[in-house]
């Protein structure tokens, strides 16, 4: 079974510009959250989905908002960037949301803002 | 309060040594999970060993053991025979059960494991 993947991997943007993400499940997975990591404030929740609606949300302003589609896949869009947007954005899916459920990870998308 | 607390930034072992990782967990939810991933440089989160609060047996994964004490609510990583591939970031996580609405993920600060040859 093929496991998570996001795309695109690596991105490079200006400050001003928006960003959209992209992050396949596993398939069968119906839930997928979206985290933050970078080296001063380390892993950040951004957001989950379930069946296409937003059941968690993290402590971020607005400009980050994501989506979730019927097949599950999610993206995740950045507007207006800042230079403290540029982190590893990873994506998780787990197959639903108790506390069984094991999330697992994608590669992550490594985003610059210049 | 932090839902996870990891107390150790840094950690060294020597290669074929064993090696405990701490965490603390604080909630009231009587159903949880318990999750260590293992971050490489490479920077992809792996799923290592999970652990549930109704398991009576503490969880083992090849060299990767839970040392699960629910009464001191903490849930320390044990890895035997250190291989210098060991060396990554380690985070502890949790899941809530169905009590809570929320019941995302919460991870711990995590903890720089090096592997000395």
């Amino acid at each position: 079974k093929a496991g998570v993947t996001q795309t695109p991997r690596y991105l490079i943007k200006t400050r001003g510009q928006q960003v959209t993400l992209s992050c396949s499940p596993i398939s069968g997975h119906r839930s997928v959250s979206w985290y933050q990591q970078t080296p001063g404030q380390g892993l950040q929740f951004l957001f989950e989905y379930f069946s296409e609606t937003q059941r968690n949300k993290g402590n971020f302003p607005g400009r980050f908002s994501g989506r979730q589609f019927s097949n599950s896949r999610s993206e995740m869009n950045v507007s207006t960037l800042e230079l403290g947007d540029s982190a590893l954005y990873l994506c998780a899916s787990s197959l639903i949301r108790g506390s069984t459920d094991t999330q697992y990870f994608g590669p992550g998308t490594r985003l610059t803002v210049l | 309060a932090q839902k996870i607390t990891q107390t150790q930034p840094g950690m060294f072992v020597q290669e074929k040594e064993a090696v405990t990782l701490d965490c603390t967990y604080d909630t009231s939810d009587p159903s949880y999970g318990l999750f260590w991933y293992k971050q490489p440089s490479s920077g992809e989160m792996i799923f290592l060993i999970y652990q549930g609060s109704y398991d009576q047996q503490n969880a083992t994964e090849g060299r990767y053991s839970l040392n699960f004490q629910k009464a001191r609510k903490s849930a320390n990583l044990v890895i035997s025979a250190s291989q210098l591939g060991d060396s990554a970031m380690y985070f502890c996580a949790m899941r809530e059960g169905r009590l809570f609405s929320g019941n995302q993920f919460y991870f711990g600060t995590g903890t720089s494991l090096t592997v000395i040859p």
